[in-house]
């Protein structure tokens, strides 16, 4: 149990449908990030929010959208989806996005668009 | 461009000791960290050095030469659960961090 939970651990949708992705953090961090992990592939970070403050947006295309409430909860609003978006989408969260931080992982959503 | 390289797989046997290697050329260093993920799992934070040298812990230890941008996991007295992916990450100068691919690790009997 690492303190980052997911849901939904898996999804399948069509191209046109939209879903969510959800993330909770119980650690009192005030960083939390969105990352893409492809087979055989390093991982690829798509958004950074700290302290609910967007801080990175890695070039993410805009069918892919972020929403972080506060600083225990981050979602993944997906839509218009592409068969290469299908991966294993992983949430993390830190005590801060700069210094000495170690990022704690959720468990993923395994997408599969079809 | 910055990247980091590992060896995509390795095998070895129950018992035994095996060595994970990473290198790295990013601009700047502020860190750098081992995870583990089993398959279908969360990554876990294994190990983090920043200095130079050795840091154990437990079966595990890791090593870190920054001249060298070199840096290796060594796993002692292998067991059959830790057959894992283990994933070198980089911390770069303006604190972001650069991931390997990974190494799937396979322990044999």
């Amino acid at each position: 149990e690492t303190g980052v939970t997911q849901t939904p651990r898996h999804l399948v949708m069509g191209m046109t449908n939209k879903k969510s992705l959800k993330c909770e953090q119980h650690l009192g961090h005030n960083a939390m990030y969105w990352y893409k992990q492809s087979a055989k592939k390093p991982l690829e970070l798509m958004f950074v929010y700290n302290f609910k403050e967007q801080t990175e947006n890695n070039s993410v295309p805009s069918r892919f959208s972020p929403e972080c409430p506060n600083s225990s909860h981050l979602f993944l609003h997906l839509h218009t989806l592409q068969p290469e978006d299908s991966a294993l989408y992983l949430c993390a969260s830190s005590q801060a996005r700069d210094g000495q931080e170690t990022q704690y992982f959720g468990p993923g959503t395994r997408l599969l668009v079809l | 461009g910055q990247n980091i390289d590992q060896p995509t797989e390795m095998t070895a046997t129950e018992g035994a000791i095996v060595q994970i290697n990473c290198t790295y050329q990013t601009s700047g260093f502020n860190g750098l960290f081992w995870y583990q993920q089993h398959a279908g799992e969360a990554p876990t934070f294994l190990s983090y050095n920043v200095l130079d040298g050795l840091e154990e812990k437990g079966r595990f230890s890791s090593f870190l030469s920054r001249s060298k941008g070199y840096s290796y996991l060594l796993l002692k007295e292998l067991q059959m659960k830790d057959s894992a992916s283990y994933l070198c990450a980089v911390r770069d100068s303006n604190y972001q961090l650069i991931w390997g691919a990974g190494t799937k690790l396979i322990i044999k009997p």
